[in-house]
């Protein structure tokens, strides 16, 4: 069965840390995707890779930061958390070709930033 | 991206037959529509994609008019499980790499 893993489902920083959130596919994809969920606003996407070590900047990157190195992970970087990155993070990972094939998502990470 | 609108909100009964309409006039000629479903604390999961006339799986079909600005995602005999969000997207398949771009959804309640 394929699986997205993200490292944790709650998770609770406080304003100026610097937030790590992980994320872990098995199925060999090579694209991955970081989206936030806020109530009324549907899914954004804020940056996604689709090649180790590479990186494109989604609708709303500011604020945030990714590494790739490798091909099963993806990692969302807060610098500086601020209250307005409480949200609810969804991972997802898709084959190459395009992304408008089946994409894969996670369980989410809800973070809340005091 | 062509917009997409749907129905904020839809109350059914268990058993019946539930059709969820999406528009997108702008749709490109190279679009598929393609419907996701999620259930609360949980991420998305595809459902059904398609480019034209209807298609079917085992979970629902997809009816997309000649026109293709607009498609009907048609649950049959609806289940207490079926209480989802669903969200209808349009992309071009070919275009590589794109991310999806959803929007608020329809979210459908099921009764007992």
């Amino acid at each position: 069965d394929v699986k997205v893993t993200q490292s944790s489902r709650y998770l609770v920083k406080r304003t100026g840390e610097k937030v790590f959130l992980e994320c872990v596919q098995d199925m060999d994809h090579e694209n991955m995707f970081w989206y936030r969920q806020d109530p009324g606003l549907g899914l954004r996407l804020i940056y996604f890779s689709y090649d180790v070590k590479m990186k494109e900047k989604g609708d709303i990157p500011e604020g945030y930061s990714v590494s790739r190195e490798k091909k099963e992970r993806f990692s969302l970087i807060l610098e500086s958390a601020s209250t307005n990155q409480t949200s609810m993070y969804l991972c997802a990972s898709s084959p190459a070709g395009n992304s408008y094939n089946e994409q894969f998502f996670g369980p989410g990470t809800r973070l809340t930033v005091l | 991206l062509a917009k997409t609108t749907q129905p904020i909100s839809m109350d059914s009964y268990e058993g019946q037959e539930v059709n969820i309409t999406c528009s997108h006039n702008n749709i490109a000629t190279n679009d598929y529509i393609t419907w996701y479903q999620q259930f609360p604390s949980q991420g998305p999961r595809f459902i059904i994609q398609g480019y034209k006339t209807k298609v079917t799986n085992e979970v629902a079909s997809l009816f997309i008019p000649a026109d293709r600005k607009s498609s009907t995602l048609s649950l049959p005999r609806v289940s207490l499980s079926d209480t989802a969000v669903y969200y209808c997207l349009v992309g071009d398949r070919n275009t590589g790499r794109r991310a999806l771009t959803f929007g608020s959804g329809t979210r459908l309640q099921v009764q007992p």
